[in-house]
Order: structure tokens, then sequence, then C-alpha cells
């Protein structure tokens, strides 16, 4: 079955720290993959997306995610939070040429001072 | 160029009334989408529209949702009767038809008493 997977529902880190937040699918062909960012009461803003091409993939706010097929993994990676990036975070992927997209159940993410 | 808009960003009703949501899509996208997102957890699909055609609507509850857009693009949602499990946050996306990457309105963000 086609699934999205964020396995940390939580993560607190340092202000200046590096941060990296997982992403791991399960889909019969590589989907396309996206990560989003949603700030309390506020919709989902794109970070970045991956259709092809090269895997690391630089996004906006300083993010990039790479792309392991390998592993099935496309994991964000910022290396130096900022106190606003504190947010929740959603990987999300789309069949090829199909855009029912599903999302994983989010990262929540708290930045300390 | 202006986003995804939703209105009203806020609703609180009592059980049992009638409520509806308007979403205005990016202008030239042609596939909408209204997500129902819970507390705590990702975006869900309720219905997708291409032009003014529903070509998924599976997962919406037909017994008291329905959905339409006329002329293919704004959209309106509608809950009748809701229910106190209705409280949630209800998401407009559109996108391009033939590149996936989907555009979040701000949300409306639903109370029933």
């Amino acid at each position: 079955a086609q699934s999205v997977t964020q396995p940390d529902i939580h993560i607190t880190v340092s202000e200046g720290a590096s941060l990296e937040l997982r992403c791991n699918y399960s889909y019969g062909a590589t989907p396309y993959l996206f990560w989003y960012v949603q700030s309390p009461g506020q919709g989902l803003q794109l970070l970045l997306k991956y259709f092809s091409g090269d895997t690391l993939v630089q996004g906006i706010k300083g993010f990039e995610a790479e792309f392991k097929r390998s592993q099935s993994s496309f994991n964000l990676r910022k290396p130096s939070v900022h106190w606003s990036d504190a947010a929740e975070y959603f990987c999300a992927v789309a069949p090829r040429g199909n855009n029912d997209m599903r999302f994983g159940a989010g990262t929540r993410l708290t930045v300390k001072p | 160029e202006a986003g995804v808009v939703q209105s009203p960003r806020y609703k609180i009703i009592e059980k049992k009334q009638p409520v509806a949501f308007w979403c205005n899509p990016i202008s030239g996208h042609n596939t909408l989408y209204w997500y129902l997102q819970n507390l705590g957890q990702g975006p869900e699909l309720l219905i997708r529209y291409e032009n003014e055609e529903a070509v998924d609507d599976s997962q919406l509850p037909k017994d008291r949702f329905s959905a339409e857009r006329l002329k293919g693009v704004d959209s309106t949602l509608k809950i009748q009767p809701a229910e106190l499990g209705d409280s949630a946050v209800y998401l407009c996306a559109s996108s391009l038809r033939t590149e996936g990457t989907q555009y979040f309105g701000p949300g409306t963000r639903l109370l029933v008493l």
C-alpha cells in the first residue's frame, strides 16, 4: 500500500543547531516528493520539491532535502535553525502524472533559545 | 500573483446547523482540492476537481458534505447538518493539471459546538 511516514512526531533543537527531519515513503515507483511547512493558524507553504535530476534539492528559507532512492527517503535539512522555523513540517508524495498527493502525519519543530 | 483565497477564516456554529466554505484558486489553475485537517494530523483529501468536474470524491462523506465548482473557478464546500466531529481545518489548494505542485490557502477553522 502507498504510504508516507514521518517517524518523528516532535523534535526540539536549539537555535543555531542543525536540523534533519525524516521522511520515508512506500510507492511502486519513485513519486514526486514535497516538503511543506505550516505555521500556527496558517495554511501549508511549499518549501521544496523533487521531480527528477539532482537528488539534492534546494528550497526556500535555507532548507534542502536529499532524495535517496535506495532508502526510499526524502529527508529535510537545515544547517542552522532560526527561532522562526518553529512550525509543523509535512512531507508529501504524489505518483508521477497523478495529482493524488498523500501527506505524512507531520513533525512539530520546537526551537529553544 | 495572488494566492489561494479562502473565506471565512474562522467559523463557530452549533451542531445540526449548515455551514459553507468558499475558495478562489490561483488564476489559471484548473485543478482544485478540498482537504480536511484534524488537529495534529496531515491533510486528507475530500474532493478534487479538474475544471468543473469532480474527478475524485471517494473520501467525501456524501450524506452531509457537498461541493461544487461552477464555471471551473471558485468552489464551495458545504456541510449540512454539521456534527461535533466536523470540527477541523478545511484547506483548499490548487494546481496546474500538468504540474502536480499544490498551493494552499490559509484554511477555514471550523468549531462545532
